[in-house]
């Protein structure tokens, strides 16, 4: 079964440094997917997404990922991260159609 | 821009009551999603919707049912509310485009049931 993987529950980082969420997928086939970011008492807005094509994918303010198939993962990165990114990150693929599998989420914490 | 709105955005709930949860997209979107979230398993899917009047169950259905009386429209219930369905909810609505298409989501409600 499609499902996807997000090993860190938490990662801490300090402004300015850079930044590798980590996701791993078992997918049947070729796979789509998805990073999603959700702000304090928000909901969850897409920051960028993947189908099958250049393995490096750019997303919005900055965030970008990369497919690897040998390795089964779609690690999400930043070059220097802002306080404003805290929020928790998750990883998403789509199965049976249009329903979405996601990981359980990884909380960033950005130090001063 | 895409806009799912979810009411209420918090309830307390007794113990065997009936909790109606609502949400509109004036998206145009086919599909309708209801998600839960619980600290340490992420989004599981409780229901959704590809047309009106139908609806599907997700990966989590027990204990909830859903309507869809419109395009715009999608409801959750829990007809007798336990401990256990505290938790956020969220709605979403996406187009029929492919695995690839964007799912937008509402801000969510935070149900707590007592």
């Amino acid at each position: 079964a499609q499902s996807v993987t997000q090993p860190d529950a938490r990662v801490t980082v300090s402004e300015g440094a850079s930044l590798q969420l980590r996701c791993k997928y078992s997918y049947f086939g070729t796979p789509y997917l998805f990073w999603y970011v959700q702000y304090p008492r928000q909901g969850l807005q897409l920051l960028l997404k993947y189908y099958p094509g250049d393995p490096v994918v750019q997303g919005v303010n900055g965030f970008e990922a990369e497919f690897s198939k040998s390795n089964s993962s779609f690690h999400l990165r930043k070059a220097s991260v802002h306080w404003s990114d805290w929020a928790v990150y998750f990883c998403a693929a789509p199965y049976m159609g249009y329903k979405l599998t996601f990981g359980t989420g990884t909380s960033l914490l950005v130090d001063p | 821009e895409a806009a799912v709105t979810q009411s209420p955005r918090s309830k307390v709930a007794v113990t065997g009551g009936k909790v109606t949860l609502s949400c509109h997209q004036t998206n145009n979107h086919d599909y309708m999603y209801w998600y839960r979230q619980d600290t340490g398993h992420g989004l599981r899917l409780i229901h959704y919707s590809y047309v009106a009047d139908s609806t599907e169950k997700g990966d989590i259905p027990d204990g909830y049912k859903a309507s869809r009386p419109s395009q715009e429209n999608f409801s959750l219930i829990l007809e007798l509310a336990s401990l256990s369905q505290t938790a956020v909810y969220f709605c979403a609505s996406s187009d029929a485009r492919g695995h690839n298409t964007e799912v937008f989501f509402g801000k969510g409600t935070r149900l707590t049931v007592v």
